[in-house]
């Protein structure tokens, strides 16, 4: 099956700094979702990609949706302690079923 | 807004019990809705979609199993749990939001077997 190679799997940084992280797909997908999930709950959409090439951000947040349409990326800038968690790549076809990265756990030392 | 419920939030079973979780989504219609387990806090494994009521596509083979009987409810179901059923379990639907569509999760249950 289709499978995501997310990384780096886990980081851990200062507060302050910036973050990258990526997503890459030997197929080609329609959609890229960047999801963030605290401890024991849903994982939270934070950006939706739709198109070769788009570049979206969300407050702190930055992801682009590679020109390939094989790969994403999610910046994080002036990282701050609540930035803690699981950072989830998704991408999807044109089934309506999406494939999930295994996840970059971040930690934030203030 | 659209809004999705899961209950309970957690559940402890013994092996051997049955199991009803159920979902249901709030301000929008025919969804696509979907089933994961999340074990040990990484990976996403998705156990079931429907893209309609009765409609009902297995991904994963197990001792699981769901229904969509109204087309704003999903249930994940199990005539008899295992230790290995143990993990965290989303649901989310695939709709539109505005001129784009995307997926939202519900918050969870987490389930413990034992």
């Amino acid at each position: 099956g289709q499978q995501l190679n997310q990384s780096p799997q886990s980081m851990f940084i200062q507060e302050g700094e910036d973050v990258s992280m990526n997503c890459t797909s030997s197929s080609i997908f329609n959609t890229w979702l960047w999801y963030k999930q605290d401890p024991g709950e849903g994982p939270v959409l934070l950006i939706a990609l739709y198109k070769a090439g788009e570049l979206t951000s969300n407050g702190r947040l930055t992801a682009q949706f590679g020109i390939t349409r094989k790969d994403s990326f999610l910046n994080i800038s002036a990282s701050i302690p609540s930035d803690v968690g699981i950072y989830f790549c998704s991408s999807g076809g044109s089934n309506y079923k999406l494939t999930f990265g295994k996840g970059t756990l971040l930690t934030v030392n203030p | 807004s659209q809004t999705i419920h899961q209950w309970p939030a957690t559940l402890v079973q013994p092996v051997g019990s049955p199991l009803s979780l159920e979902c249901t989504v709030e301000g929008t219609s025919n969804p696509n809705l979907y089933w994961y387990r999340q074990a040990a806090g990484r990976g996403l494994q998705l156990l079931f979609y429907s893209v309609g009521i009765g409609q009902i596509s297995s991904e994963v083979p197990q001792n699981l199993s769901a229904s969509r009987p109204q087309d704003r409810q999903f249930i994940l179901s199990s005539k008899k749990l295992l230790l290995s059923d143990s993990g965290f379990y989303l649901c989310a639907w695939w709709g539109q939001q505005g001129a784009r569509e995307t997926q939202y999760f519900g918050p969870g249950t987490r389930l413990l077997v034992l």
